[in-house]
C-alpha cells in the first residue's frame, strides 16, 4: 500500500474557480511534507514545504495546510488560472530509512476557460 | 529554471539496447538523484548519491546502474533495455545528502524503447 494517498485522482475546475487537492499519509516517523507542481513532461517544482511544527503555509495563490496529528495535508488552489492545469504532487518525508521521500501519485487538475 | 541540466531530452531506442542518462546538478548541490516516471504513475525513487558516494537505493533493476563522477555530473545507465523500461527518468539534485533537503528537479529524459 502506497504511503501518500492523493485524491481526487483528478479534476476540472472553471477558470477563476477554487479546487481543494487532499493527501494523506501514513509514513513515520514524520520530518516534512512537500508538494510539487509539475507541468505535462516537465520536471516537479516545488511549491511548499512544511515541517511537524507548520499548520499552513502559502505561495502565491497556493495555501497548503497540515493536520500532522491525522497524517492530513491540502492544496487550495485560489481564483485559478489556465496555467494551473498540472500534476499536483504530495512527497512526505520521514526520518528513517534509505527511501526517505514517498511521492503520492499526484492530484491532475485541468482548468478551462 | 531549477538549475538541473538532464541530457538528452528524448531518446528512442530498441529492446535490448544500452543507454546513458546523464545529469548535471544544480551549481553546490551534492547529492543526486534518479527517478523514473512512467505513464500515469508517479515518480519511482532509484538510487541518490552524494558527493560522489551511494547513499540510498530504491527500486533499481539490476540492469541499472548509475554513478557520480568528481565533478558531480551523474550517469544513469539502462541495459538490455525492455519495452517497460520506456518512461520519463528524472535527476533531482539538493545541498544535503538528508531527506530534508529541498530537490530541484531537472525536466527529464524521455526514453522510448520500440
Amino acid at each position: 500500500k502506497n504511503q501518500v494517498e492523493q485524491s481526487p485522482q483528478s479534476l476540472i475546475i472553471l477558470e477563476g474557480k477554487n479546487c481543494t487537492l487532499q493527501c494523506n499519509y501514513t509514513v513515520s516517523p514524520f520530518s516534512n511534507l512537500r508538494w510539487y507542481k509539475q507541468d505535462t513532461g516537465r520536471g516537479p517544482v516545488s511549491l511548499t514545504i512544511m515541517t511537524f511544527s507548520e499548520n499552513t503555509k502559502s505561495n502565491g495563490r497556493y495555501t497548503a495546510t497540515l493536520d500532522a496529528d491525522t497524517k492530513q495535508s491540502s492544496l487550495h488552489i485560489t481564483a485559478s488560472q489556465l496555467s494551473d492545469s498540472a500534476s499536483y504532487i504530495c512527497v512526505v518525508s520521514a526520518n528513517y530509512g534509505n527511501n526517505r521521500l514517498a511521492f503520492g501519485k499526484g492530484n491532475q487538475v485541468v482548468v478551462i476557460p | 529554471d531549477s538549475g538541473v541540466t538532464q541530457t538528452p531530452k528524448h531518446l528512442i531506442t530498441a529492446t535490448g539496447q544500452r543507454v546513458t542518462l546523464r545529469c548535471s546538478p544544480r551549481s553546490g548541490d551534492l547529492s543526486v538523484y534518479w527517478y523514473q516516471q512512467s505513464l500515469d504513475q508517479g515518480l519511482q525513487f532509484l538510487i541518490q548519491y552524494y558527493n560522489g558516494e551511494e547513499r540510498a537505493k530504491g527500486n533499481i533493476l539490476e540492469r541499472f546502474s548509475a554513478q557520480q563522477f568528481p565533478d558531480l555530473h551523474s550517469e544513469l545507465n539502462l541495459s538490455s533495455l525492455e519495452l517497460g523500461d520506456s518512461a520519463l527518468y528524472f535527476c533531482a539534485s539538493s545541498v544535503g545528502g538528508q531527506s530534508n533537503s529541498p530537490l530541484h528537479f531537472g525536466n527529464g529524459t524521455r526514453l522510448t524503447v520500440t
